[in-house]
């Protein structure tokens, strides 16, 4: 069973420009989700995909927007980056079937974002 | 809306000795609650879930958390702390954010353990 892979690992980026992160999610699920940690800070819900279709948002702005492909793989892609959008984003994948879907949520590694 | 708070932001304990972090939960509806683990430079790994089954859950690595219903509690026991439990240790509750069922997180609590 193939796990949560997240790409890449670690990117720096100057502050204005726009960024793509990659989700890969584990072997059988159909749902992602996005979470942004900042230093020393519990994640934050970005935002979930299911079925290719945004199905949930947290308090983060529109130039926080995301995709999800036939394969349940995702991407986030962040623009006009600011000092703030600094952390850690975490990719987690889960099972829907209808409905809310599981509870239980599988975390990938994070790629650390650094914004000059 | 629902949330978890974390008492505690650094947690020390001796090898050896019992490990107790405490999460409380704040919710309007029976809570679905999470323990999870993250060490250094990586994602998080869950050690534990509470569904509304069994109060007493036992998780990975020996761990185990109790759901507490009269004192909306959830706090994480391990009996005999190793060096390799060191890490940071978030607490969270699922709740449901449009259609989406999303996880609430704590602010985490770094446990250190000394030899």
């Amino acid at each position: 069973e193939t796990g949560v892979t997240q790409s890449p690992t670690h990117l720096i980026k100057t502050r204005g420009q726009q960024v793509t992160l990659r989700c890969s999610s584990q072997s059988g699920h159909n749902t992602v989700s996005w979470y942004q940690q900042a230093l020393g800070q519990g994640p934050q819900f970005i935002f979930q995909y299911y079925r290719e279709e945004e199905n949930g948002r947290g308090n983060f702005p529109p130039r926080f927007s995301g995709l999800q492909f036939p394969n349940y793989s995702s991407e986030l892609n962040v623009n006009a980056l600011e000092l703030d959008d600094s952390a850690l984003y975490l990719c987690a994948s889960s099972f829907a079937s209808g409905g809310y879907g599981r509870n239980e949520q599988f975390f990938g590694p994070g790629t650390r974002l650094t914004v000059l | 809306a629902q949330s978890v708070t974390q008492l505690g932001s650094h947690v020390s304990v001796s090898e050896g000795a019992l490990v107790l972090l405490r999460c409380n939960y704040s919710s309007s509806v029976p809570p679905y609650l999470f323990w999870y683990v993250q060490y250094p430079n990586q994602g998080l790994q869950l050690l534990l879930k509470y569904t509304s089954a069994a109060t007493l859950v036992k998780g990975i690595n020996g761990f185990e958390a109790e759901f507490k219903k009269s004192e909306t509690s959830f706090h994480l026991t391990k009996p005999s702390a190793h060096m390799s439990d060191a890490a940071e240790y978030f607490c969270a509750v699922s709740q449901i954010s449009g259609s989406a069922r999303q996880l609430t997180f704590g602010s985490g609590t770094q446990l250190t353990v000394l030899p």
